[in-house]
């Protein structure tokens, strides 16, 4: 069974700050990996998605995660925050099993 | 090129009754999937279909069914609705047959509430 585990419910940083938002993985096979964004009263977005190919992936809107097999992590990051960055962030894992978990969610409040 | 588009954007039911959703795939989706959002929760799948068979499913009752038409739109039925079946139900459409590997594109949702 695979599963996702984001570390931090909330995470508040301040506008131009580095923003990192923790996610690990547990799969049995080698795993799809995908962030979501979804701004209030709206559908998810896809940030960037994780499919074996290069380790780095850099997504939408200035964002990039690095897959780590060692840690089983699939953090996201980006260098500066913005305030337009302020919603919840989805970590998920799929793998050709036709099915695909979600994490719980992470909160991103950016400060002025 | 349209979007994914969902209908009702929000509905109110009671115990019991029965409910449909409906959700047009992005042009060219020949695949959909459906999950669940519980508030303060991330989304659980809770079915695929893809042209127009039933393609995976998550840990739901049977009460929970689908439709995909031949132009891949699609319908989540639920039955006995329960307290617990309120949530925010989101569609999502994919162009080919790769379980969830394929970009997924979702739809703003429907939001049910059960009284």
């Amino acid at each position: 069974a695979q599963s996702v585990t984001q570390l931090g419910s909330h995470v508040s940083v301040s506008e131009g700050a580095l923003v990192l938002l923790r996610c690990n993985y547990s799969s049995s096979v080698p795993p799809y990996l995908f962030w979501y964004v979804q701004y209030p009263n709206q559908g998810l977005q896809l940030l960037l998605k994780y499919t074996s190919a290069a380790t780095l992936v850099k997504g939408i809107n200035g964002f990039e995660a690095e897959f780590k097999k060692s840690e089983t992590s699939f953090h996201l990051t980006k260098p500066s925050a913005h305030m337009s960055d302020a919603a919840e962030y989805f970590c998920a894992v799929s793998s050709n099993n036709n099915d695909m978990r979600f994490g719980a969610g992470t909160r991103l409040t950016v400060k002025p | 090129e349209t979007g994914v588009t969902q209908s009702p954007t929000h509905l109110i039911k009671t115990r019991g009754q029965q409910v449909t959703l409906r959700c047009s795939s992005q042009s060219g989706h020949n695949t959909v999937s459906w999950y669940q959002q519980a508030l303060g929760q991330g989304p659980q799948f809770i079915f695929q279909y893809y042209r127009e068979e039933e393609n995976g499913r998550g840990n739901f009752p049977p009460r929970f069914s689908g439709l995909q038409f031949p132009n891949y739109s699609s319908e989540l039925n639920v039955n006995a609705l329960e307290l617990d079946d309120s949530a925010l139900y989101l569609c999502a459409s994919s162009a080919g047959l790769a379980g969830h590997t394929d970009t997924q594109y979702f739809g703003p949702g429907t939001r049910l509430t059960v009284l």
